[in-house]
């Protein structure tokens, strides 16, 4: 089964600086999809970025850029200027064809002004 | 564009009682989904459809029961709620997978409290 881990609980980061948020993945599938998602107090899912496995260039919208690593297995997201909009929950989350999207525990990041 | 509707956005339930959480799809989604996120947790999938019709459990699907008359309509039935259930749903919808499409796109969610 396929299991996505996101091992810092908790982050925080000062405005106008630079996070990485860190994600690792497992899965025996060749082809799927990695995502990252951003739950503001509001609630809302709000996908931030997306990336096909198949694509060796790392993915980037915006201020908004992932380090994939296949081999490895590891999907981070890094935020650059970071803006007082940008506090949320972070989930990182795995999908394919064959098995229907998992979601990792969640990232809460703090940017202080 | 609506998007994905849900409704209820909040309700408080009393032990054994039931109901229905509603969840509607305009973007012509064959795929929808519930989940349930706990607090400080992440999501678990508990039902999933691929279609009108057609319907499979998820992770976590023991206590609720889905139906899918439609391809827009996706609603979750809890039957004799137990305060295991108080939580956060959220319903979700995508088209297939490709290129530009496999992300999901989700609802407001609906805070359970069953007391």
């Amino acid at each position: 089964a396929q299991t996505v881990t996101q091992s810092q609980p908790e982050m925080s980061v000062q405005e106008a600086e630079t996070v990485t948020l860190s994600c690792t993945y497992d899965t025996s599938e060749s082809n799927y999809y990695l995502f990252w998602y951003k739950q503001p107090p509001s609630r809302q899912m709000i996908l931030v970025i997306r990336q096909e496995a198949y694509k060796q260039q790392n993915a980037t919208e915006n201020r908004f850029s992932v380090n994939f690593q296949k081999a490895a297995k590891s999907f981070s997201l890094k935020i650059s200027d970071s803006q007082l909009g940008d506090t949320a929950m972070y989930f990182c989350a795995f999908g394919s064809q064959d098995n229907d999207m998992r979601f990792g525990a969640g990232t809460r990041l703090t940017v202080k002004p | 564009n609506a998007g994905v509707t849900q409704t209820p956005k909040f309700r408080i339930l009393k032990i054994g009682q039931s109901m229905t959480l509603q969840c509607t799809q305009d973007m012509n989604h064959n795929y929808m989904y519930w989940y349930r996120q706990d607090p400080g947790m992440g999501l678990k999938l508990i039902y999933y459809s691929v279609g009108a019709g057609i319907t499979d459990k998820g992770e976590v699907p023991n206590g609720y029961n889905v139906s899918r008359s439609t391809t827009e309509d996706f609603p979750l039935r809890l039957e004799l709620a137990a305060p295991s259930q108080t939580s956060v749903y959220f319903c979700a919808s995508r088209a297939g997978w490709g290129a530009t499409s496999g992300s999901y796109t989700f609802g407001s969610g609906t805070r359970l409290t069953v007391v």
